[in-house]
């Protein structure tokens, strides 16, 4: 089936470093989404793409679309301790196709 | 702010009893969904439905079953619980455009996290 490899799996950091992380897939996607979950809470959506290229912001972080639909990146500046959380990114092949994909997250972590 | 909320939040129950995790939305979205989730692990798709009276088998296959009687209510029911059972699992909601010609992302709830002994 189709998979969205997330990387890196987990990250730790120090306050103010600024964060990148990534998510590939062999398949195009038409949409990526990147969610925050914390601990024993659901998903909350961050940054949803729609076109090939787009970069988006919400507040610290900004969010690109790929120009090959195959991948996307998510950016957190200048972190903060609530940042702290699991952030997954998800997929949808087409417009139609309401169901996503996830992927398995990357666990970030924030040093004292 | 999504509306969608999930009840019980947590549930510890003993292998063999039928057990329902409840599900309600206030934002009217027709399509509702139910992931299961093993700790800090991705999501899998296990139910969803279009609309009343609608219901579909997700990508994960589950043992668990689901209604869809009123559109803002979709609980998942365990018939005989087992320990195999035990996980995380969430519910959500969407708008619905059929010529899928919008967008419309899910939104989550708070998440059940059921454990069987």
């Amino acid at each position: 089936g189709q998979q969205l490899n997330q990387s890196p799996q987990s990250m730790f950091i120090q306050e103010g470093e600024d964060v990148s992380m990534n998510c590939t897939s062999s398949s195009i996607f038409n949409t990526w989404l990147w969610y925050k979950q914390d601990p024993g809470e659901g998903p909350v959506l961050l940054i949803a793409l729609y076109k090939a290229g787009e970069l988006t912001s919400n507040g610290r972080l900004t969010a690109q679309f790929g120009i090959t639909r195959k991948d996307s990146f998510l950016n957190i500046s200048a972190s903060i301790p609530s940042d702290v959380g699991i952030y997954f990114c998800a997929g949808r092949r087409t417009n139609r196709d309401d169901k996503i994909i996830f992927g398995k997250g990357t666990r970030l972590h924030i040093l004292p | 702010e999504a509306d969608i909320y999930q009840t019980p939040r947590y549930l510890v129950i003993g292998t063999g009893k039928k057990i329902t995790l409840e599900c309600s939305q206030t934002m009217g979205h027709d399509k509702m969904y139910w992931y299961q989730q093993d700790p800090g692990m991705e999501l899998h798709l296990i139910h969803y439905s279009y609309g009343v009276n609608s219901t579909e088998k997700g990508d994960l296959s589950s043992e668990s079953t689901v209604s869809r009687i009123r559109t803002e209510h979709f609980p998942l029911t365990l018939e005989s619980a087992r320990p195999s059972h035990t996980s995380q699992y969430l519910c959500a909601s969407s708008e619905y455009y059929p010529l899928g010609d919008r967008n419309y992302e899910q939104y989550f709830g708070p998440g059940t996290r059921l454990t069987v002994t």
